[in-house]
């Protein structure tokens, strides 16, 4: 079975600084794909950046980078540069490579931006 | 602009009451699920279908039924036995083969808020 941790119910950040958001995943699968996406209070489903388990690179997407740690079962998400914007909830995803491709989220970080 | 709609944004449920929620994609694509949010916790998958008149049960598939007779089109249905209907509902859709990766090019729609009252 497949599963997401995150175990940083709410975070703060000052504007401007960079922050780290916490996600561990666990599988006996050799092909998976693990994502972040961010929800603002609208609800909806915001797809931020991906990472193939063999991608060999860390994904970068703008502000946004993927610290992935292949051994450590890790996929962190780097914002830098926080903007207010930014305030949000963000869940950790992960999908398999077998049959329907389900994703499976983790119960996610609240991020809240001071100015 | 291709995307996922869903409507309503908001509905209201009495007791006792089957409601359909809508979900529609013009993204071509042949993947689409279903998934119930509530506070606190991530989303949870109830149904998916990866091709027309196919669907299977996700994890929480009880007190709920879907039907895919369109590609574009994969209605839920809250029936009355879902004891605990009130949550945010959202809906995806995915191509089945991503040249990208395992799982990449998943969308969402904008969900549905659903209160029994």
């Amino acid at each position: 079975a497949q599963k997401i941790t995150q175990t940083q119910p709410g975070m703060f950040v000052q504007e401007k600084e960079a922050v780290t958001l916490d996600c561990t995943y666990d599988t006996s699968d050799q092909s998976y794909g693990l994502f972040w996406y961010k929800q603002p209070s609208s609800g909806e489903m915001i797809f931020l950046i991906y990472q193939g388990s063999y991608d060999e690179q860390n994904a970068t997407e703008g502000r946004y980078s993927l610290n992935f740690q292949k051994a450590r079962k890790s996929a962190n998400l780097v914002i830098s540069a926080s903007q207010l914007g930014d305030s949000a909830m963000y869940f950790c995803a992960m999908s398999l490579s077998g049959g329907y491709q389900k994703v499976t989220f983790g119960t996610g970080t609240k991020l809240q931006v001071i100015p | 602009d291709g995307g996922i709609t869903q409507s309503p944004k908001y509905l209201f449920r009495k007791e006792g009451q089957n409601v359909t929620l809508s979900c529609e994609q013009n993204l071509n694509h042949d993947a689409m699920y279903w998934y119930r949010q509530d506070p606190g916790q991530g989303l949870r998958l109830i149904y998916y279908s990866q091709i027309v008149n196919d669907f299977q049960k996700g994890d929480i598939a009880e007190g709920y039924s879907v039907s895919r007779e369109k590609k574009e089109s994969f209605p839920l249905t809250v029936t009355s036995a879902q004891k605990n209907p009130t949550a945010f509902y959202l809906c995806a859709s995915r191509e089945n083969r991503s040249p990208r990766g395992t799982g990449y090019g998943y969308t969402f729609g904008s969900g549905t808020r659903l209160t029994v009252v």
